[in-house]
């Protein structure tokens, strides 16, 4: 079965870094694209990050591109999302879909970004 | 960016209806489209890629069709767990972008 499984959100204050992890099991994690999308509460939903099988490439919309960086680690059938430097308009449910078609997704994790 | 406009934002329908959701993308996207339900509480799911396939484990209720820049998913007969909200999604280029959503709630 697959299932992919987020942790590492919580509170936190502007401007402070935060590493969300999704835990991959039940398919071959190095062979599939990692990505994360976010939803801000009672709003719709956001392209945050991508990374291909590999790790080798990654892509970004403008509105987190130099503050967040995806990985993924093949080793441990687990992707990652630092975020860095962040802003009460990035407080939301964060989601790890796997593939090109986010074909399954986590449960999502909650940032909540607030002094 | 391509942006993606969903239409309506609220449909209201009753069990056994037929409904058709719209989606419009700003520019070309060719075949590279998506459709995703979520119900409250939930993660996303979902439905059909690449404009017309159907994700294993869907009903065949469920179909898209389109091309370019119009799109359309529709539910042949609604089932009471089809009330939920409905998201297009585009992957023809990056940054890959939603629309807005189009809620489908009870008559």
């Amino acid at each position: 079965e697959v299932q992919l499984v987020e942790s590492g959100g919580g509170l936190v204050q502007p401007g402070s870094p935060l590493k969300l992890s999704c835990a991959a099991s039940g398919f071959t994690f190095s062979s599939n694209w990692l990505n994360w999308i976010r939803q801000a509460p009672g709003k719709g939903l956001e392209w945050v990050a991508s990374i291909n099988p590999d790790g080798s490439s990654t892509y970004y919309p403008d509105t987190v591109k130099g503050r967040f960086v995806v990985s993924k680690d093949n080793a441990k059938n687990t992707g990652y999302l630092q975020m860095n430097n962040l802003r009460s308009e990035d407080t939301a449910m964060y989601y790890c879909a796997r593939g090109h078609h986010f074909d399954y997704w986590g449960q999502g994790v909650m940032v909540t970004v607030s002094s | 960016d391509i942006q993606m406009t969903q239409s309506p934002s609220v449909l209201s329908a009753s069990v056994g209806d037929r409904v058709t959701l719209n989606c419009k993308a700003s520019q070309n996207i060719n075949k590279y489209l998506n459709w995703y339900q979520q119900k409250l509480g939930e993660a996303p799911k979902l439905l059909i890629y690449n404009t017309n396939n159907l994700q294993t484990g869907i009903p065949s209720r469920f179909s898209g069709s389109g091309s370019g820049t119009d799109f359309t998913l529709t539910i042949s007969s609604l089932q009471p767990e089809d009330f939920a909200t409905y998201f297009c999604f585009q992957h023809n280029s990056w940054p890959d972008t939603f629309g807005a959503g189009t809620k489908l709630e009870l008559k």
